[in-house]
């Protein structure tokens, strides 16, 4: 186990639906990170938060909301997706972020968007 | 219309040889890489690190080499077992606004026994 655990393993939704996507460290980490892996792209960084605070959102469409309310816990709010959304969705978390950061990641949501 | 799933390049080698896995970066101030392995079912697994101020770094099995002039990263993995089968990615951080950890495209390695 990487000490990061995702829930839902695997989530399936309508493009009206609301849904969300959990995430849980138990390494201490200050630093926590959404990652998107689809077929079609490697993995793209969607939203970093270094202790709580937001500190990078790489042109995250609307339609995902991440929520940190500690540095143990991260979501990622889903609402109105498309179907190319649909794809492993990879937390991870990192010491701190900057230079040299480490990434641990856990299993993933592999979310379907019908 | 269909759609194209990204096309990772594979490697394919015998239980018992060794591997190499290569990867080009694209920034040149990038000042630390990493390689993650990641198997089916599970999210990406650091294996090893180098710092841009070094060229070799080895570890259990593994090491890797970095050559700045070129911007290319290998991975070499000695004596491939079964259970070293896996998607390999690289990924630079580097300062851009912030630092991030980017990452390649992925190589697909299959061990065969």
């Amino acid at each position: 186990e990487t000490g990061v655990t995702q829930t839902p393993r695997h989530l399936v939704m309508g493009m009206t639906n609301k849904k969300s996507l959990k995430c849980e460290q138990h390494l201490g980490h200050n630093a926590m990170y959404w990652y998107k892996q689809s077929a079609k792209k490697p993995l793209e960084l969607m939203f970093v938060y270094n202790f709580k605070e937001q500190t990078e959102n790489n042109s995250v469409p609307s339609r995902f909301s991440p929520e940190c309310p500690n540095s143990s816990h991260l979501f990622l709010h889903l609402h109105t997706l498309q179907p190319e959304d649909s794809a492993l969705y990879l937390c991870a978390s990192s010491p701190k972020t900057g230079p040299s950061e480490k990434l641990f990641f856990g299993s993933g949501t592999q979310l379907s968007v019908l | 219309g269909e759609s194209v799933g990204l096309h990772l390049p594979t490697l394919s080698v015998q239980e018992g040889d060794n591997s190499i896995i290569n990867c080009a970066y694209s920034n040149s101030a990038s000042d630390y890489f990493i390689w993650y392995k990641q198997e089916s079912g599970k999210g990406p697994q650091f294996i090893i690190d180098i710092r841009s101020n070094m060229d070799k770094r080895q570890g259990q099995r593994v090491t890797v080499l970095l050559n700045k002039t070129v911007k290319h990263l290998s991975l070499q993995i000695a004596a491939t077992q079964p259970g070293d089968s896996a998607v390999y990615f690289c990924a630079e951080n580097s300062n851009g606004g912030g630092f991030k950890t980017i990452f390649g495209a992925g190589t697909r390695l299959f061990v065969k026994a």
